[in-house]
């Protein structure tokens, strides 16, 4: 399975955009792109997935670089409901399981 | 739709004893996923199900875990006897499919002590 590298953690102001990255040199052509974050005792939450064009849904935007090495999930507006774990995770058409780094730390202050 | 649901969210038990975790998964959703958390070794896949039948079990870490999903609407991960070292939380997740451009549905968990 293709690997992610992700920050530990990240701090970002109340009301300010936040860019989460994620490098990922060794994605193959066919793995999907897919992020999910975990809220404070919470099980993960889908957040956006995508395999080569940017994507856009009403939680957050997906930037992926053309080379696809690398991506980024946006939140537009960060809130103190934000703060979570965030995971960056690579997905083939022949894999079921997702394999869960050890995810970003995301810190909002108010 | 209320989700994936789980119970119980705590669970406290003494070495030894059985522990029953529950599940009940979106309805219409084919898949059924079983995940442990630890901070040892993250999110970890146990068992999956599809159209109620075990598909892979290779995550499941001992015979002492047992799993079934006697309908679509129901499952069950079963630890007999429980060990101090299954301290976890247990992530039930539901999906329509397995293909890669879709996600999954997580339930809020459960967490066993086990003492």
């Amino acid at each position: 399975d293709a690997k992610t590298t992700q920050p530990n953690s990240m701090e970002s102001n109340e009301e300010e955009p936040v860019h989460l990255p994620c490098n990922h040199s060794t994605i193959s052509g066919t793995d999907y792109i897919h992020w999910y974050r975990q809220l404070p005792s919470q099980g993960p939450e889908y957040v956006i997935h995508g395999l080569t064009s940017n994507v856009n849904n009403r939680m957050a935007s997906l930037a992926i670089a053309e080379d696809r090495k690398s991506s980024t999930l946006i939140l537009h507006r960060a809130t103190l409901r934000d703060a979570a774990v965030y995971y960056c995770i690579l997905r083939d058409e022949g894999t079921y399981k997702y394999i869960f780094g050890t995810g970003t730390r995301l810190k909002v202050l108010a | 739709d209320a989700g994936v649901i789980q119970s119980p969210r705590h669970e406290v038990t003494e070495m030894g004893q059985e522990v029953t975790l529950r599940c009940k998964p979106i309805s219409g959703h084919d898949y059924l996923f079983w995940y442990r958390q630890t901070m040892m070794r993250g999110l970890e896949l146990l068992i999956y199900f599809n159209n109620n039948v075990p598909i892979d079990d290779s995550g499941m870490p001992e015979d002492r875990f047992s799993a079934k999903m006697p309908n679509a609407s129901f499952s069950t991960l079963k630890i007999q006897p429980s060990e101090p070292r299954d301290s976890a939380v247990y992530f039930c997740a539901s999906s329509p499919r397995t293909a890669a451009n879709y996600g999954y549905t997580f339930g809020s968990g459960t967490r066993l002590t086990v003492v």
